[in-house]
Formats: structure tokens, C-alpha cells, sequence
């Protein structure tokens, strides 16, 4: 069964360095998701991707963040200057809209730790 | 706007007993309501998805949930618990299109004991 994949499983970084977190979507999806999860909060959306543009972002999804699908498989994330308050796990989502509606489908995420 | 209140942030059952994870939603107009599932160190596994055609889901791993408009609930069951059950339980509401934000529950931790 098709699943989406994540790249790395854990990655530790220094407060104010870059971060790019890696997903290949489910390969005839069409509109990717990022979301993120801090230790003991629920899990919280940050961007949506569809046609290599934005289609929606929350208020959490500032410049300091942006996404990318550099080539045909890969959707990136890139937190430009880490904050230790960006420290969470990282989860990527893929779907495909059908008359059936549309549903999700989750990555076993990246776990984010900023020291 | 749309939300979702978990009832209880843990549940504990015993192996082979009934589970009931309790989920209230809160929508201007018919949403889709999911629930997804954590295990320890894993990602998020879609268990079961309602979109108006019945309103008792059937999931994967023996679970099933009711939608109810009138009490505004979509609580999540199973007849007989299993230990491999033990996980994290996300209750999720949207608005089914694609390329919109799932809103998620604070999540229920169901712990099962032999």
C-alpha cells in the first residue's frame, strides 16, 4: 500500500540555524499538507500546497517557514532561523480529492529538536 | 468555525471490555469527521471517516463510530479491547475539501491492561 514517507526521523539542530525537512507525498496525490505536533499539545496545521503554490497557512506559518516541491516526488519544509519553540514533531500529509471527498494520509513525521 | 472537544484525555480499559472514546464537534454546516490513531513512536493512521452516507462507520481494527447531529457527537468504539490498542486517539473534523486544514481534538489515551 502506498504510503507517505519522511526524511530525517529525528533531526537536532542549534537555535538560528536553517532546517529542511523532507516528505515524498503518495505519488498521484496532488495536494500536500505539513502539520506540526508539540510534546503534549494537540496537533496543529500549518500549510497546505496544491498546483506549487500556497492554497491555505495558519497564523503559526510565518516567514520564517516556507515549502517547496523542488522536483516530481520530494515536498520540503524549511524553517529559516530555528527557534527552541519550533521544537516538535513535523508531520506531512498527502491526499487526492474525489467524489468520495477528500482524506489526509500521514508520514511517520520528523521530530524537530532545536537546542 | 469548526472544533472538536475530546472528552476524556485517557481512558483505561481492561483487555477483552468495551472501549468508548467520546468526541463532541462543533460546525456551521456538515462536516466530515475522522479518527485517526498514534501508536507509540508512529505516525498517524486513519481508522475511520464519515461523510453523511451512514451514520455508523466502520473502521479498521474491529472499531466503528456514530454520528449523531442531534447531541453533535462521534464517539469512537470497540467491542473488545486489545492490548495492541493502546495508543493515542485523534478525533478530527474538516470541511472535506481538499487542500483545507484538518482540525484536530487534544487527542485520548486509551491504556489497556491484561
Amino acid at each position: 500500500e502506498p504510503e507517505v514517507t519522511q526524511t530525517p526521523s529525528h533531526q537536532v539542530t542549534q537555535m538560528g540555524q536553517e532546517v529542511i525537512l523532507r516528505c515524498v507525498p503518495i505519488s498521484n496525490h496532488l495536494y500536500f499538507y505539513w502539520y506540526r505536533q508539540i510534546l503534549g499539545q494537540k496537533v496543529e496545521f500549518l500549510v497546505s500546497f496544491y498546483n506549487n503554490e500556497i492554497s491555505e497557512k495558519s497564523e503559526i506559518f510565518d516567514d520564517q517557514f516556507s515549502v517547496e516541491r523542488p522536483d516530481g516526488s520530494n515536498f520540503t519544509l524549511k524553517i529559516r532561523s530555528t527557534k527552541l519553540e519550533d521544537s516538535a514533531m513535523y508531520f506531512c500529509a498527502s491526499s487526492f480529492q474525489t467524489v468520495l471527498g477528500d482524506t489526509q494520509y500521514f508520514g511517520p513525521g520528523t521530530r524537530l529538536t532545536v537546542l | 468555525a469548526q472544533s472538536v472537544t475530546q472528552l476524556d484525555s485517557h481512558v483505561s480499559v481492561s483487555e477483552g471490555t468495551p472501549v468508548l472514546l467520546r468526541c463532541n464537534y462543533s460546525s456551521s454546516y456538515s462536516p466530515s469527521l475522522f479518527w485517526y490513531v498514534q501508536h507509540p513512536n508512529k505516525g498517524l493512521q486513519l481508522l475511520l471517516k464519515y461523510t453523511s452516507a451512514a451514520t455508523l462507520v466502520k473502521g479498521i481494527n474491529g472499531f466503528e463510530a456514530e454520528f449523531k447531529k442531534s447531541e453533535t457527537s462521534f464517539h469512537l468504539t470497540k467491542p473488545s479491547a486489545h492490548m495492541s490498542d493502546a495508543a493515542e486517539y485523534f478525533c478530527v473534523v474538516s470541511d472535506d475539501q481538499a487542500g483545507t486544514a484538518l482540525i484536530f481534538g487534544k487527542g485520548t489515551t486509551l491504556s489497556v491492561s491484561s
